[in-house]
């Protein structure tokens, strides 16, 4: 079957830096993207891996570990706007998403 | 790039009626359009996939008499909710991109339709 788990909720402080992790198990894995959506819009692209690593574009990093079933969303230098759900978004064998329940991430000053 | 614009952003209607959205690709041609409905602090719900020019596939518990999908050029699609009721009401986002069913191809969002059904 098809299944992601991330946590539900977390906070952390302005300046600092967080770890959103995602575990996942589909049929014929495609790659897993990760999208931040802010309350009341659409889920905006943030990045996409394939193949095991690290891949970081300015403050966002996102990593995976296939044979783990593993994958991590990493912000440095949290600003308040990125209060934000994080989804962890794989794909099967077919071009379909499969989402995750979103991490709502509240960022404090 | 990658831009897909959705309209209305916010539409109110009455019980009975009909109502359209559009989904259009701004700067890249969408082979795919994906449409989903959200609920409050729930995850997207994939209703169905369309490709230009044929018919969409939806997804299972998906009524397609009730929901309309017409994609009829790579840079629009639409989704009409015949007879709307009250329980129809939800968020309703398009996605699209570029690459064929059966391809992995990133899928951009639109900025998503809140649909309030009275």
């Amino acid at each position: 079957g098809q299944n992601i788990d991330q946590p539900t909720e977390m906070t952390a402080t302005e300046g600092a830096i967080v770890q959103i992790n995602c575990t996942y198990q589909t049929s014929g894995f495609n790659g897993l993207f990760w999208y931040q959506q802010h309350a009341g819009e659409a889920p905006t692209f943030l990045s996409y891996n394939v193949l095991d690593g690290l891949e970081e574009k300015g403050r966002f990093s996102s990593f995976l570990s296939r044979s783990k079933g593993y994958s991590y969303l990493l912000l440095k230098e949290l600003q308040m706007k990125d209060s934000a759900s994080y989804l962890c978004v794989t794909t099967s064998g077919t071009y379909k998403y499969i989402f995750g329940t979103g991490t709502r991430l509240k960022v404090l000053a | 790039g990658a831009v897909v614009s959705q309209h209305p952003s916010r539409v109110i209607c009455k019980s009975g009626t009909s109502v359209k959205i559009e989904c259009r690709s701004l700067d890249f041609q969408a082979t795919t359009m994906f449409w989903y409905r959200q609920f409050p602090k729930q995850s997207l719900m994939l209703m169905a996939t369309s490709n230009e020019g044929s018919k969409a596939t939806y997804e299972q518990g998906v009524e397609k008499d009730k929901f309309l999908i017409n994609h009829a050029s790579l840079t629009l699609s639409t989704l009409t909710v015949t007879s709307a009721h009250p329980e129809d009401s939800s968020f309703y986002i398009c996605s699209a991109s570029e690459g064929l069913a059966g391809g992995t191809d990133t899928q951009y969002f639109g900025p998503g339709t809140r649909l309030t059904v009275l």
